[in-house]
């Protein structure tokens, strides 16, 4: 699995945009992309992933580079609820290694 | 769905017991992860299953370790002999695939104290 490099910590304003950056530049072709995030001690959630396109669901957009060494997670308009810890994954297999991942703050 | 249900939520237990935490995988996933979690070591995959056949077990720390799956609606993780170092929070999880990708839904966890 492709390693990933993401900051430790960001901050947000309450109903702005959180936009999550991850490297990832050692990729390979059948890498999907993968972000969760982790509220307090709950269980890991699943956002959302991708392979080349750019995909977006209920809870965030993903944006991945053309070259797919890089991608940003975009919450459209974060929330206090939204504070917690995203992890971006890259992997092929099912298998997941998770990093140290960003912590976000949302505040009010 | 009642989503990945985890038993049980806590336990504490003095260092030299058995432990064994369970899990019930989402119906229908014939994917089934164990995880753990520690401020040192973040969070960690031990061992996963696929229809109920262990696949990689490569995390699982030592030989006090092993997992089962029984069946594709149960499964355990069992710690004999227990030692404070076990102490974390672990975490099981269930998924499919579908197109290449799967999406894997956790379970509240069980926090583990060795005391």
């Amino acid at each position: 699995d492709a390693k990933t490099t993401q900051p430790p910590s960001m901050d947000c304003a309450e109903g702005r945009a959180a936009n999550l950056p991850c490297n990832h530049s050692t990729i390979s072709g059948n890498e999907y992309v993968y972000w969760y995030r982790q509220i307090h001690s709950q269980g890991p959630q699943y956002i959302i992933h991708g392979l080349k396109n750019n995909e977006t669901n209920e809870m965030a957009s993903l944006i991945i580079t053309e070259d797919r060494k890089s991608s940003t997670l975009i919450l459209p308009h974060a929330t206090l609820r939204d504070t917690a810890v995203y992890y971006c994954i890259v992997r092929a297999s099912v298998g997941m290694r998770f990093g140290a991942g960003t912590r976000l703050t949302v505040k009010p | 769905d009642a989503g990945v249900i985890q038993s049980p939520r806590h336990e504490v237990t003095e260092m030299g017991q058995e432990v064994t935490l369970r899990c019930k995988p989402i119906s229908g996933h014939d994917y089934l992860f164990w995880y753990r979690q520690t401020m040192m070591r973040g969070l960690e995959l031990l061992i996963y299953f696929n229809n109920n056949v262990p696949i990689d077990d490569s995390g699982m720390p030592e030989d006090r370790f092993s997992a089962k799956m029984p069946n594709a609606s149960f499964s355990t993780l069992k710690i004999q002999p227990s030692e404070p170092r076990d102490s974390a929070v672990y975490f099981c999880a269930s998924s499919f695939l579908a197109g290449g990708a799967d999406t894997q839904y956790f379970g509240p966890g069980t926090r583990l104290t060795v005391l």
